[in-house]
């Protein structure tokens, strides 16, 4: 079965220090995976997609199949990067499935 | 509006009382999807309409919930007899053609947040 493993609940780091944000995945097959952000009282929303291979505030994840991940990095943490961060995998033709998310705050 | 608008944003219920939950997607979206998301948890599918079909239920918890999309627009969420364990955060989301799987874009509503007392 499809499923997505975010191991961080919390993760703190000091602004302008790398970020890492992990996501496991468990798939057969070529996944398509995506990063969701939620900031505060704000809605959620599409971060960044695989496919695009963009990058986005900063922000990049590179798919690595050998270790079925797609971490989300950042060389330098800013203040506005503190977030609720969810990683998603499709499944069945139309349907995402999310991980329970990583809250990161970055410490000014 | 320009964003996918849902009501009501909070919603206390007693147990065993019924409840209504709406979303106004984006205009034009065709696929509509419900989730439900407890405290400390990600968002969980519950279903799926594209235009007014419901494609897919597979994710509702129970007989008790019941999704519809008449005129293929608003949508509405119903849960009956509600249970403590149906506190959540109700959110809605929409999305463009093409498939979604291509492009992996939902827009999400802010969510209805139901507590049941």
């Amino acid at each position: 079965a499809q499923r997505v493993t975010q191991p961080e609940k919390l993760l703190s780091v000091f602004k302008g220090a790398p970020v890492e944000l992990k996501c496991n995945y468990s798939y057969s097959g070529s996944p398509e995976l995506f990063w969701y952000v939620q900031y505060s009282r704000q809605r959620l929303q599409l971060l960044l997609r695989h496919i695009s291979r963009e990058s986005i505030k900063g922000f990049t994840a590179d798919l690595n199949k050998g270790e079925t991940s797609f971490h989300l990095k950042k060389p330098f943490a800013q203040e506005e990067d503190s977030a609720m961060y969810y990683c998603a995998l499709p499944f069945g033709n139309e349907k995402l499935t999310f991980g329970t998310g990583t809250r990161l705050t970055i410490i000014p | 509006g320009a964003g996918v608008s849902q009501s009501p944003r909070y919603k206390v219920a007693k147990r065993g009382q019924d409840v209504a939950l709406r979303c106004d997607p984006i205009s034009g979206h065709v696929s509509l999807f419900w989730y439900q998301q407890a405290l400390g948890q990600g968002p969980e599918f519950l279903t799926y309409f594209q235009n007014e079909a419901q494609l897919d239920k597979s994710g509702l918890p129970s007989d008790r919930f019941f999704a519809e999309r008449p005129e293929g627009s608003v949508s509405t969420l119903k849960i009956q007899r509600t249970q403590q364990e149906d506190s959540a955060v109700y959110l809605c989301a929409s999305s463009p053609p093409p498939r979604l799987a291509a492009t992996g874009e939902l827009f999400f509503g802010e969510g209805s947040r139901l507590t049941v007392l």
